[in-house]
């Protein structure tokens, strides 16, 4: 497709479970973005892969939460032992560029942990 | 990156221009200014980026101060479509392997087009 595409678009886990998300950057962009945003918040960052390299992870709020890129392409955000707390938008974003000049959003993934 | 300070909402006309400002006092020589918006349910949208010198493009024209400590977002004609949260994003421009490359969203400014 012509733009970042994330799946699935709502997920919701019970307390506990472990859930992946999913994100397809645009084809050939180097750098991609993982953000969390709560309700009526801006969106924060959680980590960040240029191509297959996760060069920053100082986002991500405790060892349950896990990304991957593993072909440079196609990233997965993994949370593990699912809490409320975790309940947000997740947003991907991805830029041409190493250094994001330009960053292309999805329309992110709503997880509702209840 | 330095600190930005939105109002946290603005109404405008449909058809009338939408100024919205933005305050970046602490900024420094190497930070550039983003502006992204994000419609509801929507993940956000790049509008346009400056350094110091007034920029333009098919969506929107960035006006930064001469000495750079607030800027304004102008939409010449707004429109229902443009209602949003705009983001005024104060960063580096990351030249190095080193540099942060994410971006620091505030709370912005809900910009409502009325009919």
């Amino acid at each position: 497709g012509a733009g970042v595409s994330q799946s699935p678009r709502y997920k919701v886990a019970k307390r506990g479970q472990d859930v992946a998300l999913r994100c397809d950057p645009i084809s050939g962009h180097v750098s991609l973005f993982w953000y969390q945003q709560a309700l009526g918040q801006g969106p924060e960052f959680l980590t960040y892969f240029q191509n297959e390299a996760q060069l920053d992870k100082s986002g991500l709020p405790s060892d349950r939460f896990f990304a991957e890129r593993p072909e440079g392409s196609v990233s997965t955000l993994k949370i593990q032992r699912t809490q409320q707390e975790d309940s947000a938008v997740y947003l991907c974003a991805s830029s041409l560029d190493q250094v994001g000049t330009e960053a292309f959003f999805g329309q992110g993934t709503r997880l509702t942990v209840v | 990156d330095a600190k930005t300070t939105q109002p946290p909402s603005m109404d405008c006309a449909e058809g009338r221009a939408a100024n919205l400002p933005c305050n970046h006092s602490t900024i420094s020589g190497n930070e550039y200014v983003y502006w992204y918006r994000q419609i509801h349910s929507q993940g956000p949208q790049y509008i346009i980026h400056g350094l110091k010198n007034n920029e333009t493009n098919e969506m929107a024209s960035l006006i930064i101060t001469e000495d750079r400590k607030s800027s304004t977002l102008i939409l010449p004609h707004a429109t229902l479509r443009d209602t949003a949260v705009y983001y005024c994003i104060v960063r580096v421009a990351p030249i190095s392997s080193g540099s942060a490359r994410q971006l620091t969203f505030g709370s912005g400014t809900q910009l409502t087009v009325l009919p």
